[in-house]
């Protein structure tokens, strides 16, 4: 079965510690993207990776950090320098230069 | 800020009939959209894409317009069925990669 998983599904948290959120992919996909959901509003992007051992900050990077080690794996680490960390994150992926992305069903992230 | 958005937050809709879920963009120089639909917890799904040489695009009781002169685009649903509520949203290409705007969101009435 391909696809693009995100592990767990639910992840609380204490504030003032870091998370990291999983997501994998088996498309084959060169791109990967990590999105940000609040309650109401479109997605807003956080990072994304175009190859291997790159990426790039997106709109709302600022307490955010990934790594793109592998092909199929682009992990998001929540740090506690996010001020509103509580959300829904949603990864994504796509071949180059297409930009039909295909997301994983999502990681809902409560800090309390 | 976002160049995308959508005219209506929310849209409800009769079983059987008609749904138009509208976008405004604001960026003239994007040629490339996409619908995606997303049910309550899940991720976003690909519904259609047009591209800016086109000005209609159909898919299976989908159909998208695209109207450059007022940078307008819409998604006609055919036949609203139970299984299509959910948050609709328009995706714009910029700077390689995809802009989205707040959603609509589309109740189905039985």
């Amino acid at each position: 079965d391909g696809g693009i998983t995100q592990s767990p599904k639910y992840l609380f948290r204490k504030e003032g510690q870091n998370v990291t959120l999983s997501c994998e992919q088996n498309l084959n996909h060169d791109a990967m993207y990590w999105y940000r959901q609040d309650p109401g509003q479109g997605l807003r992007l956080i990072y994304y990776s175009q190859i291997v051992n790159d990426f790039q900050k997106g709109d709302i990077a600022e307490g955010y950090s990934v790594s793109r080690e592998k092909k199929e794996s682009f992990p998001l680490t929540v740090t506690s320098a996010q001020k509103n960390p509580t959300a829904f994150y949603l990864c994504a992926s796509s071949f180059a230069g297409d930009y039909e992305q295909y997301f994983g069903p999502g990681t809902r992230l409560t800090v309390t | 800020g976002e160049s995308v958005g959508l005219h209506l937050p929310t849209l409800s809709v009769q079983e059987g009939d008609n749904s138009i879920i509208n976008c405004a963009y604001s960026n003239s120089a994007s040629d490339y959209f996409i619908w995606y639909k997303q049910e309550s917890g899940k991720g976003p799904q690909f519904i259609i894409d047009i591209r800016s040489n086109m000005d209609k695009r159909q898919g299976q009781r989908v159909t998208v317009l695209l109207n450059k002169t007022v940078k307008h685009l819409s998604l006609q649903i055919a036949a609203t069925q139970p299984g299509d509520s959910a948050v609709y949203f328009c995706a714009e290409k910029r700077d390689y990669k995809l802009s989205f705007g707040a959603g609509t969101t589309v109740t189905v009435r039985a």
